[in-house]
């Protein structure tokens, strides 16, 4: 079964940093684009960080571009996101999602985790 | 950015209805194109790639179509479970964006 379980999220204080892990199994983790999406409370879906298999590509959303690093390590079956400078904006449920093949690492994403809360707030 | 717009954002409908969901994109994306469902407290799931395939497991009462700009979300005879909100999403090129979601409830 395939299966993604993030890790890491809490309270963080404005400024502050934290770091979110996702746990790949079922699959071979290293031949597959991979996406973290967040969702504010009660809002709608913000793709935030896609890196390709080998980690060789990367792509970031204007919101966290400079202060978000997204990485993966094939050898654990592991993503990460590093967040730095974290806003209350960046108050969200973060969601990691593999892409839905391993074609092309311009996909839809299947399937997700279910989620961490990342909470920004003094 | 290519921007996605669905309509409508919010709608009421009853079991056994048909309803359809639009999204239309600011520009060209061929069919590159997925649906998803989410229900409170939940991650999406994927419903539709690709514009109309439909993913494993999912109904035969959920379809999509559509390419290029405008796209389409149908889903023939509601059942209680289907009452959740929907997603486009495009991944024609990065920035990956997402569709506001349309509410889906019960009349």
């Amino acid at each position: 079964e395939v299966q993604l379980v993030e890790s890491g999220g809490g309270l963080v204080k404005p400024g502050g940093s934290l770091r979110l892990s996702c746990a790949a199994s079922g699959f071979t983790f290293s031949r597959y684009t991979m996406n973290w999406v967040r969702q504010a409370p009660g809002k709608g879906l913000e793709w935030v960080a896609s890196i390709s298999d080998s980690g060789g590509y990367i792509y970031y959303a204007d919101s966290v571009r400079g202060r978000f690093t997204i990485s993966r390590d094939n050898a654990k079956n592991s993503l990460y996101l590093q967040m730095n400078s974290l806003r209350a904006e960046d108050t969200a449920v973060y969601y990691c999602a593999r892409s839905g093949t391993t074609l092309t690492p311009y996909n839809w994403f299947d399937p997700w985790g279910q989620g961490t809360l990342v909470t920004v707030s003094s | 950015a290519i921007q996605l717009t669905q309509s409508p954002s919010s709608l009421s409908a009853s079991v056994g209805d048909r309803v359809t969901i639009t999204c239309r994109a600011s520009q060209g994306i061929s069919s590159a194109l997925a649906w998803y469902q989410q229900k409170p407290g939940k991650a999406p799931n994927l419903l539709i790639y690709d514009a109309s395939r439909l993913e494993s497991g999912v109904p035969s009462r959920f379809s999509g179509s559509g390419s290029g700009t405008d796209f389409t979300l149908t889903i023939s005879g509601l059942q209680p479970e289907d009452f959740a909100t929907y997603y486009c999403q495009q991944f024609k090129s990065y920035p990956i964006t997402f569709g506001q979601g349309t509410r889906l409830e019960i009349k």
